[in-house]
Formats: structure tokens, sequence, C-alpha cells
């Protein structure tokens, strides 16, 4: 099966400064990349996601590049914020034949500070 | 707000009884899928439905627990005889299409958090 792994666990930034986390996936099948946030007492919200047939994608301050080569993936968060503070997690899955179930990484909280 | 509803948000028990979640997805999401997070670790699948039909289950579903989608709206997701390792968020998500209209995105809600004491 699947296999995600993601770095770092933690992130501290500065505001204003970048955030970048990145992931790295086993299933060469896998074509679809959600990245979600989660904050305190809440489930999973997505925040930007890209298909294998695409290598870029940004959405505002939000970017995720993917290297279906090298089976790796990474968020970038650029101008960051207090309220980008929270857990990120990637997560990989196959579109079709797979169901959509997503495997996903062990997280990394970032932490903005003022 | 996704549109996602579980309830209870938050469940205590003692372990050996048995508990039942609900969850409720986005109106006219026909896809439905069951996930459970530990602390400090991402969600895992445990199962989905396409309408009524259960169509996958993690071998991380033991013999214990059991989802139901009867009518192709909210689930349940019971556990029976609950141990101290069944301590953990249950998320639910919901998805939209069939064919060529599916979505990729799935909808988390907020989870049910139990405790087995």
């Amino acid at each position: 099966g699947e296999n995600v792994e993601q770095h770092p666990s933690t992130l501290s930034v500065q505001e204003g400064d970048s955030a970048v986390i990145k992931c790295t996936y086993s299933d060469s099948a896998s074509n679809y990349f959600p990245w979600y946030k989660q904050e305190l007492g809440k489930g999973p919200q997505l925040i930007i996601d890209i298909r294998s047939n695409v290598g870029e994608k940004k959405d505002q301050r939000i970017a995720v590049t993917l290297n279906k080569t090298a089976k790796h993936f990474s968020l970038h968060i650029t101008e960051t914020q207090p309220e980008d503070s929270a857990v990120y997690f990637c997560a990989a899955s196959r579109l079709t034949g797979g169901g959509n179930k997503l495997t996903f990484g062990t997280g990394t909280q970032l932490k903005v500070e003022l | 707000d996704t549109g996602v509803s579980q309830n209870p948000r938050h469940k205590i028990t003692k372990r050996g009884q048995n508990v039942t979640f609900r969850c409720d997805p986005i109106s006219e999401h026909n896809r439905l899928y069951w996930y459970r997070q530990t602390l400090g670790q991402g969600p895992e699948f445990l199962t989905y439905f396409q309408n009524e039909a259960q169509l996958e289950k993690s071998r991380l579903l033991s013999d214990r627990f059991s989802a139901e989608r009867p009518k192709g709206s909210f689930s349940t997701l019971e556990i029976q005889r609950t141990e101290q390792g069944d301590s953990a968020m249950y998320l639910c998500a919901s998805r939209r299409g069939t064919g060529s209209l599916l979505e990729e995105t799935q909808y988390f809600g907020p989870g049910t958090r139990l405790l087995v004491l």
C-alpha cells in the first residue's frame, strides 16, 4: 500500500517569512495530492491540491510543487501570518481504482511567531 | 464550515461498552469516508461508501467495528466491546459526484473524539 512521509514534524518561522513542508510517497500509481490544514479541535480543511499531470499550482500565498520522478511534493507558504499556525498534512491517493482513499503524512506543526 | 456534521463531538465510555457515532455528509455527496486519527498522527482510512454500498474496508477495521449507510445519506460507525486502544478522533468525510462528474475533494467533518477509560 501507499506510504507517505512528511518533514519536518515541527516548523517555526517569523511572521512574513516563507515556510516549506516536504512529503514523499511510495506508490507510483498515486495521482492526487491534497494538502490539509487542521486547527485544534477541528477536522482537516483542504487548502490546495494537485494532480499528477501538473507540476505546480498556486493559490495566492500557497503553492504546491510535484516531482513525479522523485515521488515528492512540497507545500510553500509565503508571507506567513499568525493565522497560518496549525498542523498541516499532506496526503496521496489514486483517483481511480483506489476509491480515492487518502493516505496521510504524520503532519507538520507550523508556528508563526510575531 | 465544510457542511459535514458529526455527532456526538465527544464521547467518554468505559472499556467493554458499545458506542455509535453518526455522520451527516454534505447534501448530495454520494461518497462517504471514515478515518481514525490518533494523537500526533495523520488520519488513517477505515472504510468508504458509495451511496449505500460499503466498497472497501481497511484491515484496521476489526470485526468489533461496523459501519452502515442504510439509505445512502447519513452513516453510523459502531464499535463493540470498546478497548482503550480505540481512543482516537473518528473523522468522516464526503465527496461529490460519479463518473465524469466525480470531484476529487474530500470534505471533512469536525470529528468525534472518543476516550475509552
